[in-house]
């Protein structure tokens, strides 16, 4: 069975504060989506990796995809108010396309 | 283009009664997934449907089906509804670029089970 932990579950900063989170599995996936949500609405995709070792960046987010295939990092430089929702990783499998999903990383960002 | 589109946006049933959620894909997007989340379990994959025909399963009882159309809109039902089944329920369309499969969401339906 196909795991992603995510890490970690929740956390709460003042603006202006890094973060990294962090989606680890034993298994290799051939990409991987990051995900926001906020509350009662659906996850919004962010980004895909699909090259280990992938480096993307969108604005003040980071996403790595690990050499392996087999984890990923989000860092946020400068969290805003506006970053606060439930960070979501996703890996694909190869064979079934099949989204494994992890548990979900909780961000509050406080002004 | 449009996004993922999922009616209605909210549901109030009671224990017993039998539910259909309704959910359109982006178009040419062939591949529609349903998803519960709860606050405890995260996101649970319900099952997968692809072209008409269901593709992949998760681990939840015979009571939750689904169906896709011809023209790629699917519907799920919740029979005999228990109060665990309030959830937020997700669909999502999927595409495919050789072998990136990324899936869009729609903005879910919230039901509640008294």
């Amino acid at each position: 069975t196909q795991l992603l932990e995510q890490s970690p579950q929740f956390l709460s900063i003042q603006e202006g504060e890094n973060l990294t989170v962090y989606c680890n599995s034993s298994s290799v996936f051939s990409s991987l989506q990051w995900y926001r949500q906020e509350p009662g609405e659906g996850p919004v995709l962010l980004v895909t990796v699909v090259t280990g070792g992938e480096v993307k960046k969108l604005k003040r987010l980071t996403f790595q995809f690990g050499d392996a295939r087999k984890d990923s990092s989000l860092h946020i430089t400068a969290a805003q108010p506006g970053d606060t929702g439930l960070y979501l990783c996703a890996g694909a499998s190869s064979n079934t396309g099949k989204l494994i999903f992890g548990q979900g990383t909780t961000l509050q960002v406080k002004p | 283009k449009a996004g993922v589109t999922q009616t209605p946006r909210y549901l109030i049933k009671t224990r017993g009664q039998q539910v259909t959620l309704s959910c359109s894909p982006i178009s040419g997007h062939r591949s529609v997934s349903w998803y519960q989340q709860t606050p405890g379990q995260g996101l649970q994959f319900l099952f997968e449907y692809f072209s008409e025909t269901q593709r992949n399963k998760g681990n939840f009882p015979g009571r939750f089906s689904g169906r896709q159309f011809s023209n790629s809109r699917s519907e799920m039902n919740v029979s005999t509804l228990e109060l665990g089944d309030s959830a937020l329920y997700l669909c999502a369309s999927s595409s495919k670029t050789g072998s990136i499969y990324e899936q869009y969401f729609g903005p879910g339906t919230r039901l509640t089970v008294t």
